[in-house]
């Protein structure tokens, strides 16, 4: 069985300061995927990233950057200098095997204050 | 090139009032998913399609929902029997024909069953 999970329900920052999310995950297959997806107040989910189970470089695209560790199954998501309008719901997701579903984390809610 | 699109986008009826919903996929997506959501929670799925075959389903799908995609175009998700703990939103995705490919989501359509 897969699970993610976002221990961090709920997140509060001050705008320009750097936010991690953090994301675990379960999963007994050898080749799987990992997404990140921003659902923004007007409710529709937004890709932001896959990444695949045999790539642990780490990625950066613009202020976000994500950091893949398979020793420790995480998958964390950093936003630098935080803006009012990073605020949303974070979701990290899974899919893998012969799995083609997504499993999604219960998601953290950041909220970027002014 | 238009993303997926869900219609309606509010739905309210009364408990034992049957409803359906539709989805139109990206049009160069074979596969099309439909997960649930409710409040607090991430997006749990529910069936998927490739093409027209309908290759998985939840066991969250009781015998009172069925989906349908026919032509591999468009989805219908029909819920029979309206119970108030259907009350959820109701996303919509697709994605290439294979499990590295991420998927988008449509906006989605918010089921109140009074």
């Amino acid at each position: 069985a897969q699970k993610v999970t976002q221990a961090q329900t709920e997140i509060s920052v001050v705008e320009k300061e750097d936010v991690t999310l953090d994301c675990v995950y379960e999963t007994r297959d050898t080749t799987y995927y990992l997404f990140w997806y921003k659902q923004p107040p007007s409710g529709e989910l937004v890709f932001l990233i896959r990444r695949n189970s045999f790539d642990e470089q780490n990625e950066i695209s613009g202020r976000y950057s994500w950091n893949f560790q398979k020793s420790t199954s995480s998958f964390n998501f950093t936003i630098t200098a935080s803006q009012v309008v990073d605020s949303a719901v974070y979701f990290c997701a899974l899919s893998g095997g012969s799995n083609y579903k997504l499993t999604f984390g219960k998601g953290t809610l950041l909220t970027v204050n002014p | 090139d238009t993303g997926v699109s869900q219609d309606p986008r509010h739905k309210i009826t009364k408990r034992g009032q049957n409803v359906t919903f539709r989805c139109d996929p990206i049009s160069e997506h074979n596969r099309l998913y439909w997960y649930r959501q409710t409040l607090g929670q991430g997006p749990e799925f529910l069936t998927y399609f490739q093409n027209e075959a309908q290759l998985e389903k939840s066991r969250l799908l009781s015998d009172r929902f069925s989906a349908e995609r026919p032509k591999g175009s468009f989805s219908t998700l029909e819920i029979q029997r309206t119970e108030q703990g259907d009350s959820a939103m109701y996303l919509c995705a697709s994605s290439f024909d294979t499990y590295s490919y991420e998927q988008y989501f449509g906006p989605g359509t918010r089921l109140t069953v009074t």
